[in-house]
């Protein structure tokens, strides 16, 4: 079946510092979505990206979907500790309906 | 307004319990979800509604029994069950649009199976 890895599994940073999570699906994906997920929280949808290429911004966020609609990246400038979470992405295969989510990267931010 | 409400927010029960939790979405989404999710694990796939109707069973025990009274509504009965059950449920909805199906959770609930 569809699996998306995700990596890294865990990231501590200094905040200021940037931050990238990357996900690699084993088929092509109709499309992708980030959600992020804070501590005691549940996940929180960010954004998702349909077009092969298809790069997307939202204030400090990149978000990237690779040309063959298999890999994708988040990037985090200036990393605050209002972004302390952890992310997953989540891809849209064959079936309309299930999301198969990578394994998530967890973010700490030390102020 | 792209909220999904679920109740309760907390609920512990014995293994001979029956209890349902419940969600609901006015978002007029035709798609609603039940996920289950272990601490420091992604959310696992349980059940998919489609217009009312059960269009995938992840394989659940019998334990757990979905139902979907109306478009707005969803609910998972428990019965029966195990202190491995113990984790965060999710419930999640979508509008059905083929390939653009943005799935928008619910805060879940929070079961303790003693």
């Amino acid at each position: 079946g569809q699996q998306v890895m995700q990596i890294p599994q865990y990231q501590h940073v200094q905040e200021g510092e940037d931050f990238t999570t990357y996900c690699n699906s084993s088929t092509t994906l109709s499309n992708i979505q980030w959600y992020k997920q804070r501590p005691g929280g549940h996940p929180v949808f960010l954004i998702q990206l349909v077009k092969s290429g298809e790069v997307k911004k939202q204030k400090r966020l990149t978000f990237q979907f690779g040309e063959a609609k298999k890999n994708s990246s988040l990037h985090i400038t200036a990393t605050q500790t209002t972004d302390v979470g952890t992310y997953f992405c989540a891809g849209l295969g064959g079936s309309n309906y299930k999301l198969t989510f990578g394994k998530g990267t967890l973010l700490t931010v030390n102020p | 307004d792209t909220e999904v409400t679920q109740t309760p927010k907390h609920l512990v029960m014995g293994m001979t319990n029956k209890k349902s939790l419940k969600c609901e979405q006015h978002m007029g989404h035709r798609a609603m979800y039940w996920y289950k999710q272990k601490a420091k694990k992604p959310p696992e796939l349980m059940f998919v509604y489609s217009y009312e109707k059960l269009s995938i069973n992840e394989s659940v025990p019998s334990r757990f029994s979905p139902e979907c009274p109306n478009s707005s509504l969803l609910n998972l009965h428990l019965h029966a069950l195990q202190p491995e059950d113990s984790a965060l449920y999710l419930c999640a909805s979508s509008q059905w649009d083929r390939g653009y199906n943005t799935q928008y959770f619910g805060p879940g609930t929070r079961l303790t199976v003693l």
